[in-house]
């Protein structure tokens, strides 16, 4: 099936750092999604990204879809302890993703005070 | 509220049973999905169901078993069968699997552990 390459696997930042993450994949997707998920409970959606291009912010969030439909990253500004946790990025297929989403491996965000 | 709903949060199986983890959700969504997470892995797709009294295997769907009797319903039974059942268990819904919006939204999970 399809793969998503998530980077980087982990990140350890001070607080109040920007942080960059990335999913790259040998397929094209229709909707690229970013998910945070705290330790012990399930992902819950940041940002949805449905056109090719697309820059879209959710406070101090920030993800684009690549142009080339094969790509997505997402920033987070001035990072705060909150942050903290697994972040995924999630491939779309409209129209025949009947199984749904393909899922990058996580990047886990660790902040030093 | 609307939601998805995942029980009990932590379970515990004894080798050699069956247990059933309960997904229920309140969205009207059509297409749901059972997803397995073990550390440093991300999401494995264990099985999904885009309609009711359907239901697909997915990557790892042996040892498992689901039904689809209602649309808000989509249990999930852990086997004997599966070798290594210790992990923790999500469920998702989506509107609709094959149309244009294809956002997920997940439980709170549900921890297994065999003792």
């Amino acid at each position: 099936g399809q793969q998503l390459n998530q980077s980087p696997q982990s990140m350890f930042i001070q607080e109040g750092e920007d942080v960059s993450m990335n999913c790259t994949s040998s397929s094209i997707f229709n909707t690229w999604l970013w998910y945070k998920q705290d330790p012990g409970e399930g992902p819950v959606l940041l940002i949805a990204l449905y056109k090719a291009g697309e820059l879209t912010s959710n406070g101090r969030l920030t993800a684009q879809f690549g142009i080339t439909r094969k790509d997505s990253f997402l920033n987070i500004s001035a990072s705060i302890p909150s942050d903290v946790g697994i972040y995924f990025c999630a491939g779309g297929v409209s129209g025949g993703g009947a199984d749904g989403l393909t899922f990058g491996k996580g990047t886990h965000l660790i902040i030093q005070p | 509220d609307g939601g998805i709903t995942q029980s009990p949060k932590y379970l515990f199986r004894k080798e050699g049973q069956n247990v059933t983890l309960s997904c229920e959700q309140n969205l009207n969504h059509d297409a749901m999905y059972w997803y397995r997470q073990d550390p440093g892995q991300g999401l494995r797709l264990i099985y999904y169901s885009q309609i009711v009294n359907d239901f697909q295997k997915g990557d790892i769907a042996e040892g498992y078993s689901v039904s689809r009797e209602k649309k808000e319903s989509f249990p999930l039974t852990v086997t004997s069968a599966q070798k290594n059942p210790t992990a923790f268990y999500l469920c998702a819904s989506s509107i609709d699997s094959q149309g244009s919006n294809t956002e997920a939204f997940f439980g709170q999970g549900t921890r297994l552990t065999v003792v």
